[in-house]
């Protein structure tokens, strides 16, 4: 049973730059959350797909997009990088809108010089 | 603003004791509540969740909610060097069906 798998595991990048992160969910599941855990803190909920729309936001600016694919997997995308925006960034998925539980992924650690 | 609050240790307990883990929610709405365990460098593992006022066992882990005083816990029995990670709890507030809502986690080192 293939878990929540997310690409890269690593990536450094410069400020301005641009980046795309990607998950794949749990066998079963449809639903995709991308949090933020920044070092030392809980992780927080940037947005969550469903059927290929976003269905929630955190309190996160526009520089924060993302996309759901009909396979369900997903991409997140953050332009004009800040020195803040390093982080572990999270994917978890669920089956439905409101499914519990949230499985995490392994997570991508960006790192931002 | 509606959030979960933890202490964030560290915590260390001798192995073989009980690790009492604490945490308080903002929200008296909330209906569901979680823990997970989080190794240095690694993911998220969710290892209890529960929905009713009381206790639900699970192995050497047993979590406890109280609506009334908005403050869920987590008890570890019979603590192994192996539980040393960092718990987070997290709670699906009420309006807010789709995310959950992390406190910032507490650190438990089980002594050998």
């Amino acid at each position: 049973d293939a878990g929540v798998t997310q690409s890269p595991t690593h990536l450094i990048k410069t400020r301005g730059q641009q980046v795309t992160l990607r998950c794949s969910p749990k066998s079963g599941h449809d639903t995709v959350s991308w949090y933020q855990q920044a070092l030392g803190q809980g992780p927080q909920f940037i947005f969550q797909y469903y059927e290929e729309e976003e269905r929630q936001r955190g309190n996160f600016p526009d520089r924060f997009s993302g996309h759901q694919f009909p396979n369900y997997s997903s991409e997140l995308n953050v332009n004009a990088l800040l020195l803040g925006d390093s982080a572990l960034y999270l994917c978890a998925s669920s089956l439905g809108l409101g499914g519990e539980p949230q499985h995490f992924g392994d997570g991508t650690r960006l790192s931002i010089l | 603003q509606k959030e979960v609050e933890q202490n964030s240790g560290p915590l260390s307990v001798p192995e073989g004791a009980i690790a009492s883990l604490n945490c308080t929610y903002s929200d008296r709405g909330s209906q569901s509540f979680f823990w997970y365990r989080q190794y240095s460098g690694k993911s998220p593992e969710l290892i209890m969740s529960i929905y009713s006022n009381g206790d639900k066992e699970d192995g050497r882990f047993t979590a406890q909610l109280n609506k009334a005083s908005q403050y869920v816990s987590l008890l570890i029995r019979d603590s192994q060097p192996s539980d040393s990670a960092t718990y987070l709890c997290a709670a699906r507030f009420s309006g807010s069906a789709r995310q959950l809502t992390f406190g910032s986690g507490t650190q438990l080192t089980v002594l050998p």
